[in-house]
């Protein structure tokens, strides 16, 4: 089955730029999505379509692929952006599957 | 403002049946492809599954570990959308949510979730 993998863990320091990979063998040709969750909270949707920024998300977040590889980098962390990041894309078969998540540490 | 709003969750034992909806407002629930995703206890996302809207086709997709046992279905009279999930087993034991294929309104939408405790 189709998946997703990305780092379990990555710290960054207040105000650093923080970068979390997502691997994917389909992400060239389906889009990439990224959600935060926090603790007790539903997931939020951070960014669409590998690239776009819903309304109401920070500019600090931004999203890039580059061949089997999706980033979602945070420039200039706050202590508020601790909390789980999963990536998501789709199967060739149109099955979706959600990364393992990485736990973002501000410190 | 547009809002997912899910119920049915609750105790039931392995073996046995659950009807869960998602209640839609504010959006035009009958153009939206919607999902559902659950969450087990401190596990990550897993993707159960996604209808899309009737004009795209109404495909439904299940996860492997569901096929067979979960149903999807929507009623776009009613802005409602429903898993019904059958043959429960424990590790299906967790928060599910529902929520909204990419944006709407330049938007990402999540219901709360509902919790769903398969237990004997």
């Amino acid at each position: 089955s189709y998946e997703l993998t990305q780092p379990p863990s990555v710290s960054v320091s207040p105000g650093q730029t923080a970068r979390i990979s997502c691997s994917g063998d389909a992400l060239p040709k389906k889009y990439g999505y990224w959600y935060q969750q926090k603790s007790g909270q539903a997931p939020v949707l951070l960014i669409y379509e590998d690239s776009q920024r819903p309304s109401g998300i920070p500019e600090r977040f931004s999203g890039s692929t580059s061949g089997t590889i999706a980033t979602l980098t945070i420039s200039g962390a706050q202590a508020e952006d601790e909390a789980d990041y999963y990536c998501y894309s789709t199967a060739n078969s149109g099955e979706g599957v959600f990364g393992g998540g990485t736990k973002l540490t501000v410190l | 403002e547009a809002q997912l709003v899910e119920s049915g969750g609750g105790l039931v034992k392995p073996g046995g049946s659950l009807r869960l909806s998602c209640a839609a407002s504010g959006l035009s629930f009958n153009t939206a492809w919607m999902i559902w995703v659950r969450q087990g206890p401190g596990k990550g996302l897993e993707w159960v599954g996604r209808i899309k809207s009737k004009k795209d086709g109404g495909t439904i997709d299940y996860a492997a570990p569901v096929k067979g046992r979960f149903f999807i279905s929507r009623d776009d009279s009613k802005s409602t959308l429903y898993l019904d999930m059958n043959s429960l087993r424990t590790e299906d034991t967790g928060v599910y949510y529902c929520t909204i294929f990419g944006v709407f309104m330049g938007r990402g939408y999540w219901g709360q979730g509902t919790l769903v405790n398969v237990s004997s």
